[in-house]
């Protein structure tokens, strides 16, 4: 299994400012992914982060609002851009190697804007 | 595309009793995964068994067992001798496999279940 870190685990910022959250898996995994999660709901996939190149987003998510890195094997960010209150949210960090099938999780990031 | 459908949004159980939770799925692939993540107010997600669509015999882990019934693309987790624990949001997800580029390597997930467990 792979352990995955997120920081910050919770953030209340401002409208209009962005964030960025770290994600650090402690094994080389060749799938990351970045989810959402509103309160009470299920997750909803915002992008897969490719290892040297540009993600791939879902439909209703683009690159200027979530802008992601994934520099190398281990480590991705996930920015949320110009923030409003409608991004309040749980951001999940995701991973995997693919030899198993399953994917793990970090432990979210709790954003709260006002 | 595929579809996860969880019918219960809600359940409750008596520690120490069974309890099912119901997943359907609709896929056009042969080959998958299926899972169930256990999701407690900690909000860490947290894989409780999985399955691989190609095996025909349930996948089990200590109290939890599913019920996979291909041909109706069903999965449903049963949890026996229920604990306090237990006490979580359920959810089911189908992965495709990853040579397949119809459904890619990310999870689709249901709406999820909670789940109650009373003393």
């Amino acid at each position: 299994s792979a352990v995955i870190s997120q920081k910050p685990s919770r953030d209340i910022c401002q409208r209009g400012t962005s964030l960025t959250i770290q994600c650090q898996v402690d094994s080389q995994v060749t799938m990351m992914f970045w989810y959402r999660q509103q309160p009470g709901q299920s997750l909803t996939l915002i992008a897969t982060a490719n290892q040297g190149s540009e993600a791939t987003y879902e439909s209703g998510f683009v690159i200027d609002k979530f802008p992601i890195s994934r520099p190398n094997l281990t480590f991705s960010t996930l920015t949320v851009s110009n923030m409003s209150p409608e991004d309040s949210s749980i951001y999940l960090c995701s991973a995997g190697t693919g030899r198993t099938g399953e994917l793990f999780f970090g432990e979210g990031s709790r954003l709260t804007v006002l | 595309a595929q579809t996860v459908t969880q019918s219960q949004p809600e359940m409750s159980v008596q520690e120490a009793e069974t309890v099912t939770l119901s997943c359907t799925y609709d896929t056009s692939e042969s080959d998958y995964y299926l899972f169930w993540y256990k999701q407690p107010p900690s909000r860490q997600m947290i894989l409780v068994i999985r399955q691989e669509a190609y095996k025909q015999q349930n996948a089990t882990e200590n109290r939890f067992s599913v019920n996979f019934q291909k041909a109706a693309k069903s999965f449903s987790l049963k949890i026996s001798d229920s604990q306090l624990g237990d006490a979580a949001m359920y959810f089911c997800a189908y992965r495709g496999l990853l040579l397949r580029k119809s459904s890619g390597s990310r999870l689709t997930f249901g709406e999820g279940t909670q789940l109650t467990v009373n003393p």
